[in-house]
């Protein structure tokens, strides 16, 4: 099946600075990458997606870009503010069955 | 618009009781509808999917099972609750054809 692995698992970064979130995946057949955020005790939230024939979406402040021959895709987050700090999850989808890395805890500092 | 809706919300359990936990989705037919776990600070491990009526997937061998007794329904079931068990269940939707997951609201599972 799909393996699916993200880094870093925690990440903290001053308000108003970037923040990056890298995830690789193990079958080339995957055709669809979506990021996930969770707020504490909620459940988790499509912020942005991307398909396997394009390279780069940017949606705001959040963008994503995929390398389908390094098998990678990345979530971007510029100016991050407080209420970018939650969980994000990426994920890898082959035939609408989704494989979640394992997250990234984002704190955005003040 | 389409909405899901799961129960219940919180649940502690003692090891060795029975779990049920259900799933409904409203406003759309045939969609293919998941269950995933999630561990305290992990991430979310996907346990069965189904495409429809009585077509279940299970992805991890485990002492759960899942049932698709109706097309908008999906209940995800124990017949006896270990502490591993314990974490948040989180049922999903999505239309045939591609596009976003939806999940619930999630159900918190405390095993005693």
């Amino acid at each position: 099946g799909e393996n699916v692995e993200q880094h870093p698992s925690t990440l903290s970064v001053q308000e108003g600075d970037s923040a990056v979130i890298k995830c690789t995946y193990s079958d080339s057949a995957s055709n669809y990458f979506p990021w996930y955020k969770q707020e504490l005790g909620k459940r988790p939230q499509l912020i942005i997606d991307i398909r396997s024939n394009v390279g780069e979406k940017k949606d705001q402040r959040i963008a994503v870009t995929l390398n389908k021959t390094a098998k990678h895709f990345s979530l971007h987050i510029t100016e991050t503010q407080p209420e970018d700090s939650a969980v994000y999850f990426c994920a890898a989808s082959i035939d609408y069955k989704l494989s979640f890395g394992a997250g990234t805890t984002v704190t955005v500092r003040a | 618009s389409q909405t899901i809706h799961q129960w219940p919300a919180t649940l502690v359990q003692p090891v060795g009781s029975p779990l049920s936990l259900e799933c409904t989705v409203e406003g759309t037919s045939n969609p293919n509808l998941y269950w995933y776990r999630q561990a305290a600070g992990r991430g979310l491990q996907l346990l069965f999917y189904s495409v429809g009526i009585g077509q279940i997937s299970s992805e991890v061998p485990q002492n759960l099972s899942a049932s698709r007794p109706q097309d908008r329904q999906f209940i995800l079931s124990s017949k006896k609750l270990l502490l591993s068990d314990s974490g948040f269940y989180l049922c999903a939707w999505i239309i045939k054809g591609g596009g976003e997951l939806f999940f619930g609201e999630g159900s918190r599972l405390t095993v005693l």
